[in-house]
Formats: structure tokens, sequence, C-alpha cells
């Protein structure tokens, strides 16, 4: 069965500092990863996905993450952190060929000014 | 604007009572999702359908029901038989079950015991 382990509940970084939020993930075959953010009482906004190809992935407002099959990681980075990036953060993979996610349990970043 | 829309944004349910969440989508997705989310236990997966007038059992479906007649719309219904219904219900929804594209959500409904 596929799971997904985001080691820490919350992540504080200082305004302009780099950030990184990491994930880990149990699948059979070759994984499809994906990192989405939720704002308070909102639904969850896509941010970006590896299928395959290279292990470096960027999304959207500046996001990017970096596969690594090896480690079976799949960490979300940020060169600048921004305080209105501070949210509610989660991992999700499913098997290759399926669309039914298995989600982390959410990591809480906190970026302050 | 094309997304997905879930009414009402608070619901209260009494004791013994059944209650149904909307969701509504028009991006002509052919896969929609339910997720129940609870502070630090992220999302779990309710029911999923990939067409109309089909669905299957998620992670945690007791309690619950759905229908699938018409592709737009997927309600859910939290029947008296859940016993601990208050959490974040969120409705998804992507092209095609087994493809690599992501789901979209709409803004959950909170539902809580009176």
């Amino acid at each position: 069965a596929q799971s997904v382990a985001q080691p820490e509940d919350q992540v504080n970084v200082a305004e302009g500092n780099p950030l990184t939020v990491k994930c880990t993930y149990s699948v059979s075959g070759n994984p499809y990863l994906f990192w989405y953010v939720q704002y308070p009482n909102r639904g969850l906004q896509f941010l970006l996905k590896y299928i395959t190809g290279d292990n470096l992935v960027k999304g959207s407002y500046g996001f990017e993450a970096e596969f690594n099959k090896s480690q079976t990681s799949f960490h979300l980075k940020k060169p600048s952190a921004l305080v209105s990036d501070s949210a509610l953060y989660f991992c999700a993979v499913s098997p290759e060929g399926f669309q039914k996610l298995v989600f982390g349990t959410g990591t809480r970043l906190l970026v302050s000014p | 604007d094309g997304g997905i829309t879930q009414s009402p944004k608070y619901l209260f349910r009494k004791e013994g009572q059944n209650v149904t969440l909307s969701c509504e989508q028009n991006l002509n997705h052919d896969a929609m999702y339910w997720y129940r989310q609870d502070p630090g236990q992220g999302l779990r997966l309710i029911y999923y359908s990939q067409i109309v007038n089909d669905f299957q059992k998620g992670d945690i479906a007791e309690g619950y029901s759905v229908s699938r007649e018409k592709k737009e719309s997927f309600p859910l219904t939290v029947t008296s038989a859940q016993k601990n219904p208050t959490a974040f219900y969120l409705c998804a929804s992507s092209i095609l079950q087994g493809s690599n594209q992501p789901q979209h959500f709409g803004d959950g409904t909170r539902l809580s015991i009176l």
C-alpha cells in the first residue's frame, strides 16, 4: 500500500530565507507525486507534480521540488520565502496509472517578517 | 470561470439527522472525489466516481453515501450512522481516473454537531 510521510508538523523560516518542506513516500512501481497548498478555510491548490523526467520540478509561485528515487523523497523548496507563503502544505502520491491519491498529514509553514 | 462549487460553507447536524453536502463542477471532469479533513490527519478519501451512475468506496466510507446522476454533480450524504461527523469536507475533480493530471478542489464545507 502506498503512504506518504511529512515528518515536520511545522516549519518556521524568516522572510527572504530559503525554505524546505520534507516529504518521503512509499509506493509500488513508479510514483506520481504532487504538492498542494491550503490557506485557512479554503480548498487545496495544486502547486506542482512529478510524473517522469527531470528530477527538479518547477511549479507555481516560485516553488520547486526535487524527486530523489533512491531516498524516496520529494521535498518542496523555495529559494526566498515570503510571508504570504505561510499556509498548510500537503504532499500526495499515487502509483502510476491511478488517480487515487494518498495524502501526507500536512506541514504548516510559518514565514516570519 | 471554471471551478468546483461546494455548498453550504457551514452546516450543522442534529442528532439522528442526515445531511447532504453539495458539490458541482463545470470543468467537464469525469472523475470526482470526496475527502474528509481532520486536524493532523491530512485528507482521507470517502468516495470517488469515475463516471455517471458509478462510484466506489474510499478508505472511510462507513456512515456516508453518494450519488452521481449527472457528470457535474456529486452530492455527499452524511448519515446518522456516522457517529463523528465533525470535520471539513472537500470535494475534488480530475480529468480522468488514472491520468497524471492534478485534482481540483472546492473550498469545502465545515460540518459541526449541534
